[in-house]
């Protein structure tokens, strides 16, 4: 069974601490994904990777920072955690070839309080 | 630029059919996906079309016009587990990431 798996399904942080979201894939899957979802806003792209070491920006990536270190591991960093970050962070995965289905985690909701 | 539009929300009656359209504009194209995302749970996959024309899958089926920048989703014999929320996607022109509508919630009666 396939299967993205993220660290935390809920998570409660202070503004201004440092943020560790972890993300595994199992599927050896090259591309790798953040996004936040917010009501009304559809997935947004955080940041993109698609091999290790390799990233790029996405579409929102002001006040986060991503990790690659290994093929099955994607992690996103909120350096000094705001109130504007709180949101549903989703991780997704894919093979690097047009119309691959992507597949993703269950989900963060961060709070930041 | 590149934009999605997709209905906020929609209504529909356990057993007839329902269509959730989607338009978009893009620089480039290479396909059209759809996700469905039931409420507190990951997108799953549904379809995926490049061409233009219907694919049926079961109960699903989805059209694209790559001329109109036009897709729909048909949902037939609808049950209740398909209350959710249905996400229309465009692959960007350029490293196969995808934009994103904002979602379709679609709410199904008795």
């Amino acid at each position: 069974d396939v299967k993205v798996t993220q660290s935390s399904r809920y998570l409660v942080k202070r503004t201004g601490e440092k943020v560790f979201l972890e993300c595994v894939q199992d599927m050896d899957h090259e591309n790798m994904f953040w996004y936040r979802q917010d009501p009304g806003l559809g997935l947004r792209l955080i940041y993109f990777s698609y091999d290790v070491k390799m990233k790029e920006k996405g579409d929102i990536p002001e006040g986060y920072s991503v990790s690659r270190e290994k093929k099955e591991r994607f992690s996103l960093i909120l350096e000094s955690a705001s109130t504007n970050q709180t949101s549903m962070y989703l991780c997704a995965s894919d093979r690097r070839q047009w119309g691959s289905e992507a597949f993703f985690g269950q989900g963060t909701r961060l709070t930041v309080v | 630029g590149q934009n999605i539009d997709q209905p906020t929300e929609m209504t529909a009656t356990e057993g007839a059919i329902v269509q959730i359209n989607c338009t978009y504009q893009t620089s480039g194209f290479n396909g059209l996906f759809w996700y469905q995302q039931h409420a507190g749970e990951a997108p799953t996959f549904l379809s995926y079309n490049v061409l233009d024309g219907l694919e049926e899958k079961g109960r699903f089926s989805s059209f694209l016009s790559r001329s109109k920048g036009y897709s729909y989703l048909l949902l037939k014999e609808l049950q209740m587990k398909d209350s959710a929320s249905y996400l229309c996607a465009v692959t960007r022109d350029s490293n196969y990431q995808l934009i994103w509508g904002a979602g379709t919630k679609l709410i199904i009666k008795p």
